[in-house]
């Protein structure tokens, strides 16, 4: 059964913190990790990975991905109150014909000034 | 900027109700989801479809069907709404190109209560 697991559940820490967050997974047919935030109510995009070691990174944001160890990181730099969220991380996978997505529970992140 | 959006943000219902959440995206997107959301469980994946007309079973489909009777809209029935469909529900879509399909944009979701 396909499975995506993120560590921490949730995580407390001060503005100006750089804090890490963490996605492992088990698929049948990988092709690509997804990271989403979600503030309120929508999810919002951040990053797709593909390739194993390539950073992806935008602000103080960035992550990699680990496809021989099956996971993920979430690097978040001089956080910020505007950075409270939860994360979600995704794995595509190819099952029974059909192309889905599979989420985490997601990590949430609270920021305190 | 897509946008996706879901016809309501509160809905409350009783048992047995046929509930209809209708969901309008203005991108000219292929691929539409529904999922729901639940503490400590995640997104989990209802129903989706990759053109008009067409509708696949995600990961929990019980209890629910859809509609996508036009391009731009996908609208997901819960034939005789119980307690345990109370839940978060979003709407996303995605369109499919050299870059993939995964790139998902999320409406805002609705809260829906079944008393």
């Amino acid at each position: 059964e396909d499975k995506v697991v993120q560590s921490p559940l949730s995580l407390v820490v001060h503005e100006g913190d750089t804090v890490t967050l963490n996605c492992s997974y088990e698929v049948t047919n990988f092709r690509s990790l997804l990271w989403y935030k979600q503030e309120k109510k929508a999810p919002t995009f951040l990053f797709m990975l593909t390739s194993s070691g390539i950073e992806k990174k935008s602000g103080r944001l960035s992550s990699i991905l680990d496809k021989k160890e099956l996971f993920s990181i979430l690097n978040i730099t001089a956080t910020q109150t505007g950075d409270s969220a939860v994360y979600l991380c995704a794995v595509s996978d190819f099952i029974q014909g059909a192309q889905k997505l599979v989420f985490g529970q997601g990590t949430r992140l609270t920021i305190n000034p | 900027d897509v946008k996706v959006t879901q016809s309501s943000r509160y809905l409350v219902k009783r048992t047995g109700e046929k509930v209809f959440l209708e969901c309008v995206q203005d991108m000219d997107h292929e691929n539409m989801f529904w999922y729901r959301q639940d503490p400590g469980l995640g997104l989990r994946l209802i129903y989706f479809s990759y053109d008009v007309k067409m509708k696949e079973k995600g990961d929990i489909p019980e209890g629910y069907s859809v509609s996508r009777e036009k391009k731009e809209r996908f609208s997901l029935i819960l034939e005789s709404a119980s307690t345990n469909q109370t839940s978060m529900y979003l709407c996303a879509s995605s369109v499919t190109s050299t870059g993939g399909w995964e790139k998902l944009f999320f409406g805002s979701g609705t809260q829906l209560s079944v008393l």
